[in-house]
């Protein structure tokens, strides 16, 4: 069983449709949280950290639910240019500040 | 702003061949990361480095090597590649401040490798 797990989708909305993406982690040791971006065929990049009361940005916002190991992260009003693939990642936080990734949530928004 | 560049950008290598990805990065950082990420796999860890000198291994090592003799350089190395070793390989790193506070690992733009 794989340490994050995602749905890869793919999720086709439409324009200023809202879109949520659910992760879980199998790790009871994990201490941070994040959702990164890849545009495809590019390098990974940080969207967001997560937290544990929540967190937004813009039209971002994040969710941790430690009880039952769970993260999500909702897009509203989706633009065309969200069209990316959204890591789930989670680190342990020991010294060495490895990041464990999920395989992605593929999402594709259509005009 | 270079950040974090990786050479070569693309390979093609026969089975048995070896080769070496070099990973350079200009922010000082003390932690660098080599994954590979593969369809429907994510990315995954193959070797990792807390600072120049120090190495260790990561979720997927065999086959690979790496080295740090330079702060600002990572190095893996394929000894004898197999077709099992495709994949593209990112580089990324980190500082202390940057891992701890906001978890935000800088990648290079990846080297895309094919093993025949």
């Amino acid at each position: 069983r794989k340490e994050v797990e995602q749905d890869p989708g793919p999720f086709n909305v439409p324009e200023g449709a809202t879109v949520a993406f659910n992760c879980t982690y199998s790790n009871s040791a994990s201490q941070s949280f994040f959702w990164y971006r890849q545009d495809c065929r590019k390098e990974p990049k940080l969207l967001m950290s997560v937290y544990s009361s929540g967190n937004e940005d813009g039209r971002f916002t994040a969710q941790l639910n430690r009880a039952s190991q769970y993260i999500s992260l909702l897009i509203r009003d989706s633009k065309l240019s969200d069209s990316a693939t959204y890591l789930c990642v989670t680190s342990r936080g020991d010294s060495s500040y490895k990041l464990i990734f999920g395989s992605g949530t593929r999402l594709l928004v259509r005009p | 702003n270079a950040g974090v560049t990786q050479t070569p950008k693309f390979r093609v290598l026969k089975t048995g061949q070896s080769m070496t990805l070099l990973c350079a990065q200009d922010m000082n950082h003390e932690y660098m990361y080599w994954y590979r990420q593969d369809p429907g796999m994510g990315l995954r860890l193959i070797h990792y480095s807390v600072g120049e000198g120090t190495t260790a291994k990561g979720e997927v090592p065999d086959g690979y090597n790496v080295s740090r003799l330079k702060k600002q350089n990572f190095l893996l190395g394929l000894e004898s590649a197999a077709p099992s070793q495709t994949s593209v390989y990112f580089c990324a790193s980190t500082d202390r401040a940057g891992a701890s506070n906001t978890g935000e690992l800088f990648f290079g733009e990846g080297s895309r490798l094919t093993v025949l």
